[in-house]
């Protein structure tokens, strides 16, 4: 079964600090790859996704993540967060052959910046 | 426009009750998504409708888990009876049709939080 490791589960950081949460997947084939946040008390959103071409994407509030496919890893990262950056944050995969329309979520980082 | 939209916010029952929730989903979208996160767990998928017809139902738990979606606009999610474990937070998202099968961007309500006690 197809599975989502997201290997940081509690981050804390001090404003301007530089972020990186890890994801790694375990499905051989084609894959698209997603980044959702989850802020407090909203819903989630997406941050940014990977569907083909560069494999570093770039996505909103000066988030981007790099496909590694040899590592099968699609990192997020920011060069210095901001305590606006606290929520929680969600690695998704999409199996492109054989896995239907369903997303397979990671169990999520939640990051913590403090002033 | 408005996004998608969960009803209710937060729901708390006793073992062997029913709850029902619902989900409106953007409208013109096809596609609509169950999930589920139960607590410090992954968000787990659910089933996916497209339009009124289950395309995926793989994640359904058990047989006390009902989804509809008549008519193919808003959908329900029934639990009946409830179990302690049935306890999380209920995701609905929908999406366009993004061509050749395939989903476009996923847009999530706020979730429904059920409480089991």
């Amino acid at each position: 079964a197809q599975s989502v490791s997201q290997h940081n589960h509690h981050v804390i950081l001090s404003e301007a600090a530089s972020l990186e949460l890890g994801c790694n997947y375990s499905y051989g084939g084609t894959v698209n790859l997603f980044w959702y946040v989850q802020y407090p008390g909203q819903h989630l959103q997406l941050l940014l996704k990977y569907f083909s071409g560069d494999p570093l994407v770039k996505g909103i509030k000066g988030f981007e993540a790099e496909f590694i496919k040899s590592k099968f890893s699609f990192n997020l990262r920011k060069p210095s967060v901001q305590w606006s950056d606290t929520a929680e944050y969600f690695c998704a995969v999409l199996r492109v052959t054989g896995g239907g329309n369903k997303l397979t979520f990671g169990t999520g980082t939640q990051l913590k910046v403090e002033l | 426009e408005a996004g998608v939209t969960q009803f209710p916010s937060h729901s708390v029952i006793e073992k062997g009750q029913t709850v029902t929730l619902r989900c409106d989903p953007i409208s013109g979208h096809d596609n609509l998504y169950w999930y589920r996160r139960v607590m410090g767990k992954e968000i787990k998928f659910l089933l996916h409708f497209v339009k009124e017809s289950k395309q995926d139902e793989s994640g359904m738990p058990n047989n006390r888990f009902l989804a509809e979606r008549t008519g193919g606009t808003y959908s329900t999610l029934k639990v009946q009876p409830a179990e302690l474990e049935d306890s999380g937070v209920y995701f609905c998202a929908s999406s366009q049709d993004s061509g050749r099968g395939r989903t476009g961007e996923l847009f999530f309500g706020e979730g429904s939080r059920l409480t089991v006690l």
